[in-house]
């Protein structure tokens, strides 16, 4: 059956540090992977995606790596900010309609 | 999350009773996706649908559960005869027409169901 890991355990770094959020799956061989970030209360708002084809997407403060080889994608926030403390979602999708399969989320907290 | 409009935000219904949620996708979007998700899961997806359209229902309860998204108004998806597992949050997604599976999803802020 399909799987989608995240960190299971909640991420506490030190504000300026790099955060780095994992993905890793199973059974799949998506062309698309998302990775969103979600606050308490609110709906999941996208960040980035990144192709099967690239090894690599950088927005800003933001870099996400896609290995399909070890079947894994990797988030790094620089410079870390409390304002990215937030749940972040991969999603990746499964080949039909539109439809993404959603990993339960890692918890960041950034400390002041 | 301006732009997909949920509403209510949040429902309270007794067992036995109908819950009707409502989503406004953003302007010019006419692909909706409706999930679930519940306290430390992931979003579960349940249903997806174009106007007037249902295009893929796999994530679908088989009873009880219905979705719709007509030519006119916002979609809905509707659960019967309410039960305490289905309390969540039901949040519903929107994306361009045609753009596949490379385009982003953009979010409500979801509708918190509670079943006394």
């Amino acid at each position: 059956s399909q799987k989608i890991e995240q960190n299971s355990e909640a991420l506490n770094i030190q504000e300026g540090k790099t955060a780095t959020l994992t993905c890793n799956y199973t059974n799949y061989s998506p062309a698309y992977l998302q990775w969103y970030r979600q606050d308490p209360g609110r709906g999941p708002v996208f960040l980035l995606l990144i192709r099967e084809n690239e090894k690599e997407k950088r927005k800003e403060r933001l870099k996400v790596t896609f290995d399909t080889t070890l079947k894994q994608s990797l988030f790094h926030i620089t410079a870390s900010q409390p304002a990215d403390s937030a749940t972040y979602l991969c999603a990746l999708d499964i080949g039909a309609g539109n439809q993404f399969y959603f990993g339960t989320g890692t918890s960041l907290t950034v400390i002041p | 999350n301006a732009g997909v409009m949920q509403n209510p935000r949040h429902l309270v219904r007794r067992r036995g009773q109908e819950a009707r949620l409502r989503c406004s996708p953003m302007k010019g979007h006419s692909h909706v996706y409706w999930y679930r998700q519940l306290p430390e899961e992931g979003l579960k997806f349940m249903v997806y649908l174009q106007k007037e359209n249902i295009i893929d229902e796999s994530g679908m309860p088989k009873e009880r559960f219905s979705a719709e998204f007509p030519k006119e108004g916002p979609s809905i998806l509707r659960i019967q005869q309410v039960v305490r597992g289905d309390s969540a949050a039901y949040f519903c997604a929107s994306s361009p027409l045609g753009q596949g599976r490379n385009q982003p999803q953009h979010f409500g802020d979801g509708t918190r169901l509670s079943i006394l």
